[in-house]
């Protein structure tokens, strides 16, 4: 079963345009990371939130947390054809393992 | 590029078969995840591996083992395949493991099951 829910399940925008996605999940976390993925392969690590973080930037992006609702969004700004991917909220309960959300299908038009 | 690397990048396999993926982990990783992803999900933790001993595992029947060598790579077993085993297979190599440890993935080895 998934830990984390993202929601939409799939988001078509205009180059230029920000994308945001969100994630919701049911445990306690020790911190929240997103990932993108490219055509069905590896998963490429974007930005790590931990559980006492309420909002971190990494260049376009732009994550936030809410532990009180368990739920996090992901923003991309000014979004361009690179980004077109899929997008997956992971959380780390600080065990050994991630869980991973079903993801957002982002698609950016030229 | 992660550094890791996993092979075969593609692969058939019969139905009642049996299938072996590896995994070479980025230099100095000692810890490697594996990870199955259905098509139109996310993945599932199957299980992972620290310094060649099984570290926690995932709802996965015991047709799914593996094994962690002393240069770190590993392998993921799978027997008696069954077609829901079609999917991507993900592994993961991170320098130790618990909160916060970033894992970095391979390109993943898909697996079809005819």
């Amino acid at each position: 079963s998934q830990q984390g829910e993202e929601d939409p399940q799939a988001l078509s925008i205009q180059e230029g345009e920000n994308a945001t996605m969100n994630c919701s999940y049911k445990t306690s976390i020790n911190n929240l990371q997103w990932y993108r993925q490219n055509s069905g392969r590896g998963l490429v690590h974007l930005i790590l939130i931990r559980s006492n973080e309420r909002e971190k930037h990494s260049g376009r992006l732009r994550v936030t947390l809410d532990t009180s609702k368990k739920s996090s969004s992901l923003l991309i700004t000014a979004s361009r054809a690179a980004d077109t991917a899929s997008y997956f909220c992971a959380t780390d309960a600080g065990d050994y393992k991630l869980s991973f959300g079903a993801g957002t299908t982002v698609t950016v038009r030229a | 590029e992660t550094g890791v690397t996993q092979s075969p990048t593609h692969l058939i396999k019969t139905r009642g078969q049996q299938v072996t993926l590896r995994c070479s982990s980025q230099s100095g990783h000692n810890t490697v995840s594996w990870y199955q992803q259905a098509l139109g999900q996310g993945p599932q933790f199957i299980f992972q591996y620290y310094r060649e001993e099984e570290n926690g595992r995932g709802n996965f029947p015991p047709r799914f083992s593996g094994l962690q060598f002393p240069n770190y790579s590993s392998e993921l077993n799978v027997n008696a395949l069954e077609l829901d085993d079609s999917a991507l297979y993900l592994c993961a190599s991170s320098l130790g493991f618990g909160a916060g440890t970033e894992a970095f993935f391979g390109q993943g080895t898909r697996l079809t099951v005819v």
